[in-house]
């Protein structure tokens, strides 16, 4: 069992929907969770981090964690063309050396046609 | 302000060769990190280095080898490039090495044939 799962999708809805993207994972000494944006042939953009469970809002976007599930989402209200990219999870704990080094899922595909 | 930025864009080499790819961190930034992303998965760490140090280092072979130099650019090096070499190679800086608010590179694609 990987550490952290995620579908790959693809994910296909129709423009303006509300879409709901989840990630579970095993290791309970996980603290940050973070999810990222990747566009074909980019490196990954940082969309949005929390610490601990509960909700997080900025924009379009709300990121939740549920620690006693073990499981992440990232919902995106009214869904735009420009979001059809690769949503990766990314989750992390400290290290023996005080990094926090972050473990990816796998990314899911979401394709928002107009 | 100039984002983390890596050399080359792509790049061929035969198996056996070696590369050396390279990333400048956004400014400021003291702790870079390289990932390797194979098509269809998410990135899978490699290094970290904060301050010079090597502060972090993933499941990957004594082939793959970094460092950072003084003004925190950093360097990744893979020795007798195998076939399963070929991917996305990723370079990410922050502030510290915390990596919550990493910025990343847009890669090197490195293909060995």
């Amino acid at each position: 069992q990987k550490e952290v799962e995620q579908d790959p999708g693809p994910l296909s809805v129709p423009e303006g929907a509300i879409v709901s993207l989840n990630c579970t994972y095993s290791n309970s000494a996980f603290q940050y969770f973070m999810w990222y944006r990747q566009y074909s042939r980019k490196g990954p953009e940082l969309l949005m981090y929390t610490y601990s469970s509960g909700n997080k809002e900025d924009g379009r976007f709300t990121a939740q964690v549920d620690k006693s599930s073990k499981y992440i989402s990232l919902f995106i209200r009214d869904s735009q063309p420009s979001d059809s990219a690769t949503y990766l999870c990314a989750m992390s704990h400290p290290t023996s050396g005080g990094s926090y080094i972050p473990t990816f899922g796998r990314g899911t595909s979401l394709i928002v046609h107009p | 302000d100039a984002g983390v930025t890596q050399s080359p864009t792509h790049l061929i080499k035969t198996r056996g060769q070696q590369v050396t790819l390279r990333c400048s961190p956004i400014s400021g930034h003291k702790s870079v990190s390289w990932y390797q992303q194979v098509l269809g998965q998410g990135p899978q760490f490699i290094f970290q280095y904060y301050e010079k140090e090597e502060r972090g280092r993933g499941n990957f072979p004594d082939r793959f080898s970094a460092r950072q130099f003084p003004n925190y650019s950093s360097e990744l090096n893979v020795n007798a490039l195998l076939l399963g070499d070929s991917a996305l190679y990723l370079c990410a800086s922050s502030w510290t090495t915390g990596n919550t608010e990493a910025f990343f590179g847009q890669g090197t694609r490195l293909t060995v044939v």
